[in-house]
């Protein structure tokens, strides 16, 4: 079990360009989330899913897109990056249950906007 | 929504003493509170997490104790061994369908000298 993938580990764009970041999962897990980590202020969600082909915001949405095609696979988009969106992303899954689970997170991805 | 506040920002301890990391929740319907490691340049991942109808919880070196009643909860690490040493964030999950959605800390980092 490769457990959950991210692609790419590190991006630098410049203000405006878009890309997408991908996290896969190969534990069944129905439910799928993407965080942002910046110093001093933790882990922040930004949006998540709990099935394919069904997502919704978290608590800092804007900037982001999201699908989920396939229940394994939850793409983040930045459609015009910013240099405020300069963190480090990671993705999570976990299995549903109610009250909450381990929640199990890729490697993360570095992304820079100049 | 739910705020998580997590002290000290900052803990420095020697070799073999303990470490005390304490976090307070604001939505009383928390049932759910988890602590994840994450050492430099890496993933977080679980360490001990606790429900609402436990009040402590101890793996090892490590335990979880909670305050239901003033909303707090805290990590206590016994023995500190120097990779000890990484960020350590609380969260908790909101009882319901709150899709075991987490709501982090903003971190502590840890540093056990030799």
């Amino acid at each position: 079990n490769a457990g959950v993938t991210q692609t790419p580990k590190f991006r630098v764009l410049k203000t405006g360009q878009s890309m997408t970041l991908l996290c896969a999962q190969d534990m069944n897990h129905e439910y799928m989330y993407w965080y942002r980590q910046d110093p001093g202020m933790g882990l922040r969600l930004i949006h998540y899913s709990v099935g394919e082909g069904t997502t919704a915001k978290g608590e800092v949405p804007d900037g982001y897109n999201v699908s989920r095609l396939k229940k394994q696979n939850f793409l983040l988009g930045l459609e015009s990056a910013a240099p405020s969106q300069t963190s480090v992303y990671f993705c999570a899954s976990t299995s549903k249950l109610a009250g909450g689970n381990e929640q199990f997170f890729g490697p993360g991805t570095r992304l820079t906007v100049l | 929504g739910e705020n998580v506040e997590q002290h000290p920002s900052t803990l420095s301890v020697q070799e073999g003493d303990s470490a005390v990391i304490k976090c307070t929740y604001s939505d009383s319907a928390s049932n759910y509170f988890p602590w994840y490691k994450q050492e430099l340049g890496k993933r977080p991942q679980l360490i001990i997490d606790i429900r609402s109808n436990v009040g402590e919880k101890k793996d090892q070196r490590i335990a979880v104790t909670l305050n239901k009643t003033a909303k707090h909860f805290s990590l206590h690490i016994t023995e500190t061994q120097p990779e000890d040493s990484a960020v350590y964030f609380c969260a908790d999950v909101e009882k319901g369908t709150s899709y075991g959605k987490l709501t982090f800390g903003q971190g502590t980092i840890l540093t056990v000298h030799p």
